[in-house]
């Protein structure tokens, strides 16, 4: 699986947007990019994903780079239940591609 | 989203013993299913990938022999701590992705075990 590099941590004041990016320069033309997030002591909840196009659901959007190589997971609206270690993963879309962690970025939204 | 369990959600148990831990997939059906473990304040390793009527395949540097992994239904995979010591008190995680066969095939996680090995 491609790595991904993501920033360690990163602050965020209340109601206002979170943009956490992530790079993935070696990502190939199969793999799809996947974001996660922890909260303490829980599994990985599922965010959002795409594979070029950009995306939005009811949790978040994802914007990725026309070269694929980088991507941003936007939270608009932040609050105090998102703070979590989120995990950019980059894997093939099918259901034997397993997902490689890295150290994710930690979020604190602060009041 | 699909919905994957895990049980005992926490375990304690003495040193030498076994432990084995469930992960269900609860309203789909699953061929592959992960197993992940994660000590404090680091992130989640891959220890194995669990097939449905075929052996696991584990990850470099993960005894086969000691975490024992079988994958007999399309809905339930379980992983055996063999002889338990200290050291392999950590949180385990499964994660599974339906057998859609089409388009998306999104990896879901499960709220994992704590294991403590006293």
């Amino acid at each position: 699986d491609a790595k991904t590099t993501q920033p360690t941590s990163m602050d965020c004041a209340e109601g206002r947007a979170a943009n956490l990016p992530c790079n993935h320069s070696t990502i190939s033309g199969n793999e799809y990019v996947y974001w996660y997030r922890q909260i303490h002591s829980q599994g990985p909840q599922y965010i959002i994903h795409g594979l070029k196009n950009n995306e939005t659901n009811e949790m978040a959007s994802l914007i990725i780079t026309e070269d694929r190589k980088s991507s941003t997971l936007i939270l608009p609206h932040a609050t105090l239940r998102d703070t979590a270690v989120y995990y950019c993963i980059v894997r093939p879309n099918t259901n034997a591609g397993k997902s490689t962690f890295g150290d994710g970025t930690t979020l604190t939204v602060k009041p | 989203g699909a919905v994957v369990s895990q049980h005992p959600s926490w375990v304690i148990c003495k040193s030498g013993t076994s432990v084995k831990i469930e992960c269900r997939s609860l309203d789909f059906q699953a061929t592959t299913m992960f197993w992940y473990r994660q000590f404090p304040k680091q992130s989640l390793m891959l220890m194995a990938t669990s097939n449905e009527g075929s052996k696991a395949t584990y990850e470099q540097g993960v005894e086969k022999d000691k975490f024992l992994i079988n994958h007999a239904s399309l809905t339930l995979s379980t992983l055996t701590v063999t002889s338990a010591h200290p050291e392999d008190s950590s949180f385990y995680i499964c994660s599974a992705s339906p057998n859609s066969g089409r388009g998306t095939d999104t990896q879901y996680f499960g709220p994992g075990t704590r294991l403590t090995v006293l």
